[in-house]
């Protein structure tokens, strides 16, 4: 079966450290993956989007790295702000399908 | 940039009546998708449609319906709500290959 998986669920950090959040993927045969965030009761925005060929993609702070042999994505967020404070989801649509399958996602608090 | 947007913040509907969600991407995108996501479960696919008039069942299909039209435009239906359809209800759109993009999101309370 075809599954994404965040861990942990939840981290809580102090303003201005710089993050790892985790992303792991069975099947390495992936199309694309993207990195969503959500804030409390709102839609997901997207991030950043990595296609099958890509090894990293960057935003501003943001820097998504994909290791499709050991089945992997990393976000990393540099010098954390309180305003990063969200859920961060992880998708993944693999060959042959339309669909994204999202991990649970990880809930991140940054403190001032 | 793309935008989609969702009918409704906030909706409170009583059981038994039918519900109309309505979703516009301005993109021209071909896919477009409705989610339901409820705490401790995550984000689970309703239905998706690939083109006009074009429907899939998503995982939870069962107590819904859609509606494609016109491409812009992906209508979710609750035929007769029930108070375990109460969530929060997101719709996406994507152009193949890129981006997949969501709404502001639906909480829908079915009292």
């Amino acid at each position: 079966k075809q599954e994404v998986t965040q861990i942990p669920a939840a981290l809580s950090v102090p303003e201005g450290e710089n993050l790892v959040l985790n992303c792991s993927f069975t099947d390495s045969a992936i199309y694309n993956l993207q990195w969503f965030r959500q804030d409390p009761g709102k839609g997901l925005t997207s991030l950043l989007l990595i296609q099958s060929s890509q090894r990293e993609q960057t935003s501003g702070r943001l820097n998504a790295s994909l290791d499709k042999s050991s089945g992997r994505s990393t976000l990393y967020i540099a010098a954390s702000q309180p305003g990063d404070s969200a859920t961060y989801l992880c998708a993944v649509i693999w060959g042959g399908s339309e669909k994204l399958v999202f991990g649970k996602g990880m809930k991140l608090t940054v403190n001032p | 940039d793309v935008k989609v947007t969702q009918s409704s913040r906030y909706l409170v509907k009583r059981t038994g009546e039918k519900v109309f969600l309505e979703c516009v991407q301005d993109m021209d995108h071909e896919n477009m998708f409705w989610y339901r996501q409820d705490p401790g479960l995550g984000l689970r696919l309703i239905y998706f449609s690939y083109d006009v008039k074009m429907k899939e069942k998503g995982d939870i299909p069962e107590g819904y319906s859609v509606s494609r039209e016109k491409k812009e435009r992906f209508s979710l239906i609750l035929e007769s709500a029930s108070t375990n359809q109460t969530s929060m209800y997101l719709c996406a759109s994507r152009k193949i290959p890129g981006e997949q993009y969501f709404g502001p999101g639906t909480r829908l309370t079915v009292t």
